[in-house]
């Protein structure tokens, strides 16, 4: 089974509209972590934004916030105010405690985002 | 600027031939970490180490051998070099082995092998 799923390959959103990029994982360990990262068409991976299994509250960081639901193990990125430099790819990965490896961050394959005008 | 420095950022090799990524960090991160990517699959974890001197397999270790001698360089050696091995490759490093430290990537080099 995979351990992160993104199951959106392509998404548009008008520029200054609000867009949720899907992640959903797999996990049997208590302890484990959920990044985003954007990819530009440049290349480089860029971090955005963590959220902690234990973390009572959704994480926030500017324009981006994480909806996480625990129990249903989704934890979908929510963009506002769409901007064109946001055009990328996104990914979303998860670092499990130890017993799951915890050295291993595991990547979804990713969401190729497109803002319009 | 601090931050994780790869070199180079492009190459080409002929099928068999070796060389070395190289992926430097100077914010004295105890753990690195190559991956490669590839369409479709997201990025893999080839090797990482947690240390100086320590090193271990991720995912996908087969043709690639990797060594820490310091705590700010971990290169990536390609033995005999095959088509298969064509990806673009990130180097990773995070401060330590707490749940909530993030990851901090190199600019990555894309090798293609003919």
């Amino acid at each position: 089974a995979q351990k992160i799923t993104q199951t959106q390959p392509g998404m548009f959103v008008q520029e200054k509209e609000a867009v949720t990029l899907d992640c959903t994982y797999d996990t049997s360990d208590q302890s484990y972590g959920l990044f985003w990262y954007k990819q530009p068409s440049s290349g480089e991976m860029i971090f955005l934004i963590y959220q902690g299994s234990y973390d009572e509250q959704n994480a926030t960081e500017g324009r981006y916030s994480l909806n996480f639901q625990k129990a249903r193990k989704s934890a979908n990125l929510v963009i506002s105010a769409s901007q064109l430099g946001d055009s990328a790819m996104y990914f979303c990965a998860m670092r499990e405690g130890r017993r799951g490896g915890g050295n291993k961050l595991t990547f979804g394959t990713g969401t190729q985002l497109k803002v319009e005008l | 600027n601090a931050g994780v420095t790869q070199t180079p950022k492009f190459q080409v090799l002929k099928t068999g031939q070796s060389m070395t990524l190289q992926c430097a960090q100077d914010m004295n991160h105890e753990y690195m970490s190559w991956y490669r990517q590839d369409p479709g699959m997201g990025l893999r974890l080839i090797h990482y180490s947690v240390g100086a001197g320590i090193t271990d397999q991720g995912e996908v270790p087969n043709g690639y051998n990797v060594s820490r001698s310091t705590t700010e360089d971990f290169p990536l050696r390609l033995l005999s070099a095959a088509p298969s091995q064509t990806s673009v490759y990130f180097c990773a490093s995070r401060l330590g082995q707490g749940i909530n430290y993030g990851y901090t990537f190199g600019s990555g080099t894309r090798l293609t092998v003919v």
